[in-house]
């Protein structure tokens, strides 16, 4: 299956900062790539589709401003966490669509700690 | 909307045992696609199995398997000769097949399953 890969696997921040995560596709050309949040013992919640090459489609109460999504390429979509604080702390997962029985590849995710 | 409801948090299984987690969904949608997916400790998104829903036939992968209901709209994993590598949060998922930006998904809230030695 598809390869898909996140970095960096964990960051820690301060508060006010911005941090980026980026997400690869290794062997896949992705036109549509997806960002989630996880957090404890929860479930995952879909923020954002990421399209290649237009912007990003953001769920009902995600703030866009604060969750920036650049698709530039069919490889690389990123996440940029703008002025983080510590609620801003938690599991970001992307996952890719594969084209195949509407399947998505995951991610490994990356683990925001906003102090 | 589309809903996804896993009504056991939790479920434990001894080992070589079987063991069912419930899912059930809502859509008005008669096509469709249903995924379980496992999330073990280290957190990366395992793809068990999926079903497609104009399929009756069950879907079937090695020691896990379905039982679809489409009209009660029901969705259970069936877990045969548990191993201690089953140990994992288990997530139901839905997606209506409308392809592109569509192919986002609904999951359930999941049931954490332990397998006992």
């Amino acid at each position: 299956g598809a390869v898909v890969s996140q970095h960096p696997s964990w960051v820690i921040c301060k508060s006010g900062t911005s941090v980026k995560i980026e997400c690869r596709s290794l062997d896949f050309q992705a036109t549509t790539m997806f960002w989630y949040r996880q957090f404890p013992k929860q479930s995952l919640m879909l923020m954002a589709t990421s399209n290649e090459g237009s912007k990003a489609t953001y769920e009902q109460g995600v703030e866009k401003d604060k969750f920036l999504i650049n698709h530039a390429s069919l490889t690389l979509s990123t996440l940029t966490v703008t002025s983080a604080h510590p609620e801003d702390s938690s599991f970001y997962i992307c996952s890719t669509e594969t084209g195949v029985s509407y399947e998505q590849y995951f991610g490994p995710g990356t683990r925001l700690t906003v102090t | 909307a589309q809903t996804v409801t896993q009504s056991q948090p939790e479920m434990s299984v001894q080992e070589a045992e079987t063991v069912t987690l419930s899912c059930t969904y809502d859509t008005s949608e008669s096509d469709y696609y249903l995924f379980w997916y496992k999330q073990p400790p280290s957190r990366q998104m395992i793809l068990v199995i999926r079903q497609e829903a104009y399929k009756q036939q069950n879907a079937t992968e090695n020691r896990f398997s379905v039982n679809f209901q489409k009209a009660a709209k029901s969705f259970s994993l069936k877990i045969s000769d548990s191993q201690l590598g089953d140990a994992a949060m288990y997530f139901c998922a839905y997606t209506p097949p409308s392809g592109g930006s569509n192919y986002k998904l609904t999951f359930g809230k999941g049931t954490l399953l332990t397998v006992n030695p």
